[in-house]
């Protein structure tokens, strides 16, 4: 039973242009969501969070953008750097119980 | 930034013999995690722990699977005896407990069961 989706093993975008990274859920409990980064062999580094009281957040390039009655987040990368290849995992957490994953998207920025 | 600390990163074994990893999470974090990683797929919870005993635990913490706060700094995970299947990326993590905070993760443990 997946509760956090990302459809979308992998993407790949061009350097200077916008990434886009989408997540899907099923619990309507969850109420707090998280993007994570993760380079090989490392652990994974959050990146930036959102409660389900807010609808957006931003923090410098990243931003994160939550549609509660469509179950639906995304992180958008603007503007998207080498550096930013990575596979980036959406976790979510229902009254601050265990966080639950998301099986990651492959991030390829092409200089 | 402090750090979640994990050792060993790379662990090899046999088998059926008994491995312990351990962790060092945040000095004033009271949560405290175990999540793993089989190679191509999705980062898994395994439990968590809070107030020396365990608050949840998933399917995958079966009855070989064991943690432990021995001292007031350590959480090892023990696995009692080990199947080629638990070959994997371990990851600790810990928080503070404040409602809408992160979780830190360690740089993990990389067991492989021979």
């Amino acid at each position: 039973d997946q509760q956090v989706k990302q459809n979308s093993p992998s993407l790949s975008v061009q350097e200077g242009r916008i990434s886009i990274l989408n997540c899907d859920y099923t619990n309507s409990m969850f109420d707090y969501f998280l993007w994570y980064k993760k380079y090989p062999a490392e652990g994974p580094t959050f990146l930036i969070s959102i409660s389900s009281i807010k609808d957006k957040n931003e923090d410098g390039r990243f931003t994160v953008f939550l549609n509660k009655s469509a179950k639906h987040l995304s992180l958008h990368i603007v503007p998207s750097q080498p550096g930013d290849s990575a596979v980036y995992f959406c976790a979510a957490s229902a009254s601050g119980q265990n966080f639950v994953f998301g099986p990651g998207t492959r991030l390829s920025v092409l200089p | 930034e402090p750090e979640v600390t994990q050792t060993p990163s790379h662990q090899v074994t046999q088998m059926g013999q008994e491995v312990i990893l351990r962790c060092v999470p945040i000095s004033n974090h009271l949560y405290f995690y175990w999540y793993r990683q089989i190679l191509g797929q999705k980062v898994e919870f395994l439990v968590s722990f809070y107030n020396n005993e365990i608050s949840e635990k998933s399917e995958i913490f079966d009855d070989q699977f064991s943690v432990e706060r021995p001292d007031g700094s350590n959480f090892t995970l023990k696995i009692r005896s080990t199947k080629l299947e638990d070959s994997a990326m371990y990851f600790c993590a810990s928080r503070t407990g404040t409602w809408g905070e992160k979780l830190f993760f360690g740089s993990g443990t990389q067991l492989s069961v021979l």
